[in-house]
């Protein structure tokens, strides 16, 4: 069955230190796809990276970076620099190549402290 | 953003009242979808659709219904509205090529039920 686990359930940085958070996912599947999405105070949910199971390069996005380890199960998200701005809660998810659905993390809270 | 919408983005109502919650879209995607978030839970899917008039459940179906007529319209109802349907449900599109695309999620519809 999907299953995906962010044990982190919040965590507090002071603004420019380094943060990752933490995704492990279950799966039977050997096509899959891996998500993350931010959702900031004011409540939308913003679509930030996409990665398939057959793509473990890792990713970079200005001061946002994903791990993706198949040996582990994990996708991890770093923020270099944080800034106050990316106080949020995260949220990773996995969806499987047969099934037509999302399956959500608990999300973890970021807080970004000036 | 993708063009989506959703009506209305505050709604209180009574115990037993029934309750519809309209998702908008004018980007053409052939699925549309319906999440709650809750705390503790991430997000859950309630029901989804792949096609007009092509509907299935999803992981906590029980309590609601959904329609969808046109391509660009998913409707939720809360056939008689409970307390412990009080939530944050938000709409998602997704499959723009094939059902393992994005969702992208609209802003959200506030629902207390008292």
């Amino acid at each position: 069955a999907q299953k995906v686990t962010q044990a982190q359930t919040e965590i507090s940085v002071v603004e420019k230190e380094d943060v990752t958070l933490d995704c492990v996912y279950e799966t039977r599947d050997t096509t899959y796809y891996l998500f993350w999405y931010k959702q900031p105070p004011s409540g939308e949910l913003v679509f930030l990276i996409r990665r398939n199971s057959f793509d473990e390069q890792n990713e970079i996005s200005g001061r946002y970076s994903w791990n993706f380890q198949k040996s582990t199960s994990s996708f991890n998200f770093t923020i270099t620099a944080s800034q106050v701005v990316d106080s949020a809660v995260y949220f990773c998810a996995l969806s499987e190549y047969n099934t037509d659905k999302l399956i959500f993390g608990t999300g973890t809270r970021l807080q970004v402290f000036p | 953003d993708a063009g989506i919408t959703q009506s209305p983005r505050h709604k209180v109502t009574e115990t037993g009242t029934p309750v519809t919650l309209r998702c908008h879209q004018t980007e053409n995607h052939r699925y549309m979808y319906w999440y709650r978030q809750d705390p503790g839970h991430g997000l859950r899917l309630i029901h989804y659709s792949y096609g007009v008039k092509d509907t299935d459940k999803g992981e906590v179906s029980d309590g609601y219904s959904v329609s969808r007529s046109k391509t660009e319209d998913f409707l939720l109802t809360l056939e008689s509205a409970t307390s412990s349907q009080t939530s944050v449900y938000f709409c998602a599109i997704g499959g723009l090529a094939d059902r393992t695309d994005t969702q992208y999620f609209g802003p959200g519809t506030r629902l207390t039920v008292l």
